[in-house]
């Protein structure tokens, strides 16, 4: 078993859609969280940045935590065309990052 | 530069054949990472350089790869002898720092490897 796991789609919404990304994870030590967004042919670009449990909004992108259940979820609201790419989750281990293989999100105009 | 910059962008390659990757990292950051992601697949760590040393080799995957950072600055991945399954994309990363809560890394865009 990964020690996080991510489903990789692809996930297809209609624009304005409301999107749901998520992980789940085994490492209880975990503590930092991340959402990066990887467009095609080019490196990730961090998105959002979780500290312990709860959520964080930036814009359009909320970020949840859930420690207990060891589940994490990036929301997007009014979803966009340019908003189709791969969302990568990522958290920490030691300073070293553990990453989910990607979903890819495709946005329909 | 203003980002990570990587080069080759794609490189095909026979197998057994050596090649080098190059990153360039942005001016200032002192730590660089080199990922591997292959596809359908996350990142996967190779190696971490804190200024030109590198505290954190535990993802090269055999003896064929190696890496080095000169200057503090450019970084150089050497994978020898190039099998197959060595195709991947190879990105490098850089940030100011490594741990705690700064984990602004800014990636390159990748050097697409094909071995044949």
């Amino acid at each position: 078993q990964k020690e996080v796991e991510q489903d990789p789609g692809p996930l297809s919404v209609p624009e304005g859609a409301i999107v749901s990304l998520n992980c789940t994870y085994s490492n209880s030590a975990f503590q930092y969280f991340m959402w990066y967004r990887q467009y095609s042919r080019k490196g990730p670009e961090l998105l959002m940045y979780t500290y312990s449990s709860g959520n964080k909004e930036d814009g359009r992108f909320t970020a949840q935590v859930d420690k207990s259940s060891k589940y994490i979820s990036l929301f997007i609201r009014d979803s966009q065309p340019s908003d189709s790419a791969t969302y990568l989750c990522a958290m920490d281990s030691n300073y070293q990052l553990i990453w989910g293989a990607g979903t890819k999100l495709i946005i329909k105009p | 530069g203003a980002g990570v910059s990587q080069s080759p962008s794609n490189k095909v390659t026979e197998k057994g054949k050596d090649v080098e990757l190059r990153c360039d990292p942005i001016s200032g950051h002192t730590a660089l990472y080199w990922y591997r992601q292959s596809l359908g697949q996350g990142l996967e760590f190779l190696i971490y350089f804190q200024g030109n040393s590198a505290p954190d080799k535990s993802g090269l995957p055999s003896d064929r790869f190696s890496a080095e950072r000169t200057g503090g600055s450019v970084s150089t991945l050497t994978i020898q002898r190039t099998q197959q399954e060595d195709s991947a994309v190879y990105l490098c990363a850089s940030s100011l720092s490594r741990g705690g809560d700064n984990y602004g890394y800014t990636f390159g865009s990748g050097t697409r490897l094909t071995v044949v």
